[in-house]
């Protein structure tokens, strides 16, 4: 079964800071995609960003980008200038084009944004 | 209303009582699920429903009931509720098939069971 680990149960940074939050995956699958969700303290969960796994190219969305080591099962993401608005809850997840639209999610990281 | 909604926001039940909770997408997806978020754990998938078809029970137990009459709408039927039911209910919408395409999340139903 797969299963997505998040190393790092709370992070903090200093605002304008870069912070890089920690996920590794296990599968044995080679087509799959990966994704970085946030849920700030209101609770409404939206995408930040993601990656296809057939794609070498690491994703970037403004602040948001990701270091995605295929062979490493590895898929961190990084936030540079950390502003206030970026403290929440981030949960990595992964999804296999299977047929099952099951997505898997990592337990989170709660990220602190220091002023 | 855009997105996802989801209604009531907050519930709380005894273990006797039956209740529903409901959650509509206003984006025109066709597929929809439910998750439960407890705290300390990962996010539990619960139910998928593809074009107002079930393909995905998580081993959820029978107390939690879904029905999808539609491909807008969702409920979740609750009954005979334990203490260790009490958590984050949420709903989320997507397009079927497309693997790659986000999933909009309500913003859930913090349900508290007595």
């Amino acid at each position: 079964a797969q299963t997505v680990t998040q190393s790092q149960p709370e992070m903090s940074v200093q605002e304008a800071e870069t912070v890089t939050l920690s996920c590794t995956y296990d599968t044995s699958e080679s087509d799959y995609y990966l994704f970085w969700y946030k849920q700030p303290p209101s609770r409404q969960m939206i995408l930040v960003i993601r990656q296809e796994a057939y794609k070498q190219q690491n994703a970037t969305e403004n602040r948001f980008s990701v270091n995605f080591q295929k062979a490493a099962k590895s898929f961190s993401l990084k936030i540079s200038d950390s502003q206030l608005g970026d403290a929440a809850m981030y949960f990595c997840a992964y999804i296999r084009p299977s047929g099952s639209e099951k997505l898997v999610f990592g337990k989170g990281t709660k990220l602190t944004v220091n002023p | 209303e855009t997105g996802v909604t989801q209604t009531p926001r907050h519930l709380v039940m005894g273990m006797t009582n039956k209740k529903s909770l409901k959650c509509e997408q206003h984006l025109g997806h066709n597929a929809m699920y439910w998750y439960k978020q407890s705290a300390k754990k990962p996010l539990e998938l619960m139910f998928v429903y593809n074009f107002k078809e079930q393909t995905e029970n998580n081993s959820v137990p029978s107390r939690f009931s879904p029905e999808c009459p539609n491909s807008s709408h969702l409920f979740l039927h609750l009954h005979t509720l334990q203490p260790e039911d009490s958590a984050l209910y949420l709903c989320a919408s997507s397009q079927a098939g497309d693997f790659n395409n986000e999933q909009f999340f309500g913003p859930g139903t913090r349900l508290t069971v007595l």
